[in-house]
């Protein structure tokens, strides 16, 4: 299968834990990146690979993987990560790309 | 720095096609892959294809195969994306992004997307 699959919504209150889950063959071969995207803009890298935040990312953003799944976790969620995230790795055949099926976020 | 700059928003009736570009600056054009992604109006990201700009190999999501293409022009650094026969269901923001990575995959760096409407 070539599909990444994620929760279409999740909440969380100000300052709190919420972690978004994607699901989806390929991650059993290839670590996952995770995007955040805002209205009107283009995606913005927020995690990537086993364990690494591109720099100028805060800390809260943290990834990992078990299976089929891959997880990004917010730890005290802020106002300004409202937006939108998905998931991205190769598809199983390693030839082509695919990403999630997105979350958006709410921080309440 | 680098940066990813496209070419303009496009309005397009059914049926023509379209030609989107991407400059890149501040890295070796020839050194990272250039996928293009689109996304449709309050749609999440669909992944297009890529290009090799140093061999000009391409790959294509299976849903566009036959109707787009992709190359570059090294001389300029510079990417381009056509995609054929558009239909409605194609108006989308067109977003080219450097492919980064080995081993994991990652797009660290996009242009700032391209608005194709296709009505009649």
């Amino acid at each position: 299968s070539s599909e990444l699959t994620q929760d279409p919504a999740v909440s969380v209150a100000l300052g709190q834990t919420v972690r978004i889950t994607c699901q989806g063959d390929s991650l059993r071969s290839y670590y996952p990146s995770w995007y955040q995207q805002k209205p009107g803009q283009a995606p913005v890298l927020v995690f990537y690979g086993k364990n690494f935040r591109p720099s100028g990312i805060p800390d809260r953003f943290s990834g990992s993987s078990s299976g089929n799944a891959a997880f990004l976790t917010i730890t005290g969620a802020q106002a300004e990560d409202e937006a939108d995230f998905y998931c991205h790795s190769r598809d199983s055949s390693g030839s082509h790309h695919v990403f999630g099926t997105g979350t958006k976020v709410t921080v309440l | 720095q680098v940066q990813l700059v496209q070419s303009g928003a496009e309005v397009k009736k059914p049926g023509a096609s379209v030609k989107v570009s991407c400059k890149a600056s501040g890295y070796t054009f020839s050194n990272h892959e250039i996928n293009w992604v689109r996304q449709a109006p309050g749609q999440g990201l669909e992944w297009v294809g890529w290009m090799n700009p140093n061999t000009g190999n391409v790959a294509y999501a299976e849903k566009f195969q036959g109707r787009v293409t992709m190359t570059r022009q090294t001389s300029i650094n510079t990417a381009y994306m056509e995609l054929s026969r558009l239909q409605s269901d194609d108006t989308a923001v067109y977003f080219c992004a450097r492919e980064d990575g080995s081993g994991w995959y990652y797009f660290h760096y996009w242009g700032q997307g391209t608005l194709v409407t296709v009505s009649s």
